[in-house]
This record gives structure tokens, C-alpha cells and sequence, in this order.
């Protein structure tokens, strides 16, 4: 069964500064990893996808990277601003069948950048 | 406007009724899903379809019921066997259903129940 965790659950940081959010998953076995943005209350907003194949990707201040062999993923966020205050939430999606093939939820980063 | 819409925003149900969550999108996906968010947890899978006339059962299918007679179109009944069903309900959609490594899911705003 396929894991996914999100350490730390919380995170405050000021204006300006650069952060790393972290995603671990037991089975290196997947399809590809997304990355969402929720802000309260709201449905998710895509972030970045990374194929399996592929070992970064990038969007603006978001660079996601993927190491597949230890099962991480990390999402780097240039000059943080308040506007990108929201839960972070990362999803694998595993070769598999069945439901098994489909996302895995981490539980999510609450990031609060602070002005 | 291409997306995902989902109706009620606010849904309040009261014990041992039926009550049925709208999912339409307009982007063409085959695929569609439901999930279910707790406070502070990721989403868990309650059923998906990846095409029409056919749906499977996920991670917490117990309690709901789904129907997909248009590919449009993935409406979501949670019924008075669900014991816990206050939650944020979210529905999503992806081109492929899971087959690629290219598929990607887009959700809709959400419907949060409250049972009262």
C-alpha cells in the first residue's frame, strides 16, 4: 500500500524568504507526482506534475523535484509572499491496477508566509 | 470557461436522509472522481469512473453511491448508511484516468455537508 507523508504539518516563515516543503512515499513504483495548492475552504489548484521520468520541474518561483529511488519529492519556493499562504498537499500516482492506480494524498504543509 | 463545477457550496443533511452532491465539467476528461477531505487530512477516494456507464469503487466506497450516465457528469449520493459523513467533498476529473504518466487531476470548487 502506498504511502505519502508531508513533514513539517506546519510551517511560518517571513516575506522574502526561500523554503523547501518535503513529500515522502514507501512505493517508488509510480506513474507520476502532483503538486497542489488549497487555500481554505477551496477545491485544489494544480501545481506542477513530474513524470516518473523526469527528475524536476519548474513554474514561476516553483521548482518541484522528484528522486524516485528514495521516494521523495521536495516543492521549493522562491521570495515567499503572503499571497502563497495555503496547504500544500502532494499526490502520487502508482503503477498499479484498480484504485490502487489511482492518487495518494499526503495530509498536507499549512504555509503561512508572514508579511 | 473550461473547469469543474460542483453544487451545493454548503449542503446540510439531516439524519437518515439521502442527499446528492452535482459534479459537471466541461473539459472533455473521460475520467472522474470523488474524494472526501477531513480536517488536517489529505483526500481519500470514495469512487472514480473512467468512462461512462462504468464506475469502481475506491479507498471508502461504503455508504455512497455514484452514477455516470454522461460523460459530463458524476453525481454523488451519500445515503444514510454513511455513518460520518460530515466532510468537504471534492470532485475531480483527468484525460486519461490513470494510464499515463501525462494525466493530470483538476478539482472542482468542493461541497462541503454538515449533518445536523
Amino acid at each position: 500500500k502506498q504511502e505519502v507523508t508531508q513533514i513539517p504539518a506546519a510551517l511560518s516563515v517571513p516575506e522574502g524568504e526561500n523554503l523547501v516543503l518535503n513529500c515522502s512515499f514507501t512505493d517508488s513504483a509510480i506513474y507520476n507526482l502532483q503538486w497542489f495548492r488549497q487555500d481554505p475552504g477551496k477545491g485544489l489548484t494544480s501545481l506542477l506534475l513530474i513524470q516518473s521520468s523526469q527528475r524536476e520541474q519548474t513554474s514561476g518561483r516553483l521548482n518541484a523535484s522528484l528522486d524516485k529511488s528514495s521516494g521523495r519529492s521536495t516543492l521549493y519556493i522562491a521570495a515567499s509572499q503572503p499571497g502563497d499562504s495555503a496547504t500544500y498537499l502532494c499526490a502520487v500516482r502508482r503503477i498499479s491496477s484498480g484504485s490502487a492506480r489511482q492518487l495518494t494524498f499526503g495530509s498536507g504543509t499549512q504555509l503561512t508566509v508572514l508579511p | 470557461d473550461g473547469g469543474i463545477t460542483q453544487s451545493p457550496k454548503y449542503l446540510f443533511r439531516k439524519e437518515g436522509q439521502n442527499v446528492t452532491l452535482s459534479c459537471e465539467q466541461n473539459l472533455n476528461h473521460d475520467a472522474m472522481y470523488w474524494y472526501r477531505q477531513d480536517p488536517g487530512q489529505g483526500l481519500r477516494l470514495i469512487y472514480y469512473s473512467q468512462i461512462v456507464n462504468d464506475f469502481q469503487k475506491g479507498d471508502i466506497a461504503e455508504g455512497y453511491s455514484v452514477s455516470r450516465e454522461k460523460k459530463e457528469s458524476f453525481p454523488l449520493t451519500v445515503t444514510s448508511a454513511q455513518k460520518n459523513p460530515t466532510a468537504f467533498y471534492l470532485c475531480a476529473s483527468s484525460i486519461l484516468g490513470g494510464f499515463s504518466i501525462f494525466d493530470e487531476q483538476f478539482f472542482g470548487p468542493g461541497t462541503r455537508l454538515t449533518v445536523l
